[in-house]
């Protein structure tokens, strides 16, 4: 069965920390890996996507990672915000899934004043 | 536009209502999809479009039926709703998933009374 996992669930640390969200996927056919955040009662806001034949992807304070061989793929948050708590989820195109979306449980992130 | 945009934003329907979600993106993209989510979980796959037609249907109850006039343009019909079937309920899009990745809405509350 093709699982994506997220680990923590959640994630509480002072403003100005750097922190690190982590993802694992079962398929290693992978063909590309997304990374999401969701406020409470809101939709879904595409952060990264990371192709299959990349390491990483940046946007500002973002960073994503991937490495197909070990099934992991983390997102680095650089001097977190109050402003950037929220759901992330970690969601996988994998092999199996005709081409569909596999989506993590989510880490929930609250940054405190 | 980069956008998929859903209405309503908001719905309260009784068990004996007819009501209908819609969708609209007008990014080009050939790949349309329906997803529930409950609080706390991630979005769960419910129907693909893929060209207009329905290519995917994961065993969701005949009280909801999907509709795609269009490649713009995604609807969804309900009818004899459940109160379990109170959830957020998001659109996607994309050309290619394996390549592009996916776009979301910012989804339809919807509460069955």
């Amino acid at each position: 069965k093709q699982e994506v996992t997220q680990i923590p669930a959640a994630l509480s640390v002072p403003e100005g920390e750097n922190l690190v969200l982590n993802c694992s996927f079962t398929d290693s056919a992978i063909y590309n890996l997304q990374w999401f955040r969701q406020d409470p009662g809101k939709g879904l806001t595409s952060l990264l996507l990371i192709q299959s034949s990349q390491r990483e992807q940046t946007s500002g304070r973002l960073n994503a990672s991937l490495d197909k061989s070990s099934g992991r793929s983390t997102l680095y948050i650089a001097a977190s915000q109050p402003g950037d708590s929220a759901t992330y989820l970690c969601a996988g195109t994998l092999g199996g899934s005709q081409g569909n979306l596999i989506f993590g449980k989510g880490t929930k992130l609250s940054v405190k004043p | 536009d980069t956008e998929v945009t859903q209405t309503p934003k908001h719905l309260v329907m009784g068990m004996t209502n007819k009501k209908s979600l819609k969708c609209e993106q007008h990014m080009g993209h050939r790949a349309m999809y329906w997803y529930k989510q409950k609080a706390k979980k991630p979005p769960e796959l419910m129907f693909v479009y893929s060209y207009e037609k329905l290519s995917i249907n994961e065993s969701v109850p005949s009280r909801f039926s999907p509709e795609c006039p269009n490649s713009s343009l995604l609807n969804l019909h309900l009818h004899a709703l459940q109160p379990e079937d109170s959830a957020l309920y998001l659109c996607a899009s994309s050309q290619d998933g394996r390549v592009y990745g996916y776009t979301f809405g910012s989804g339809t509350r919807l509460t069955v009374v």
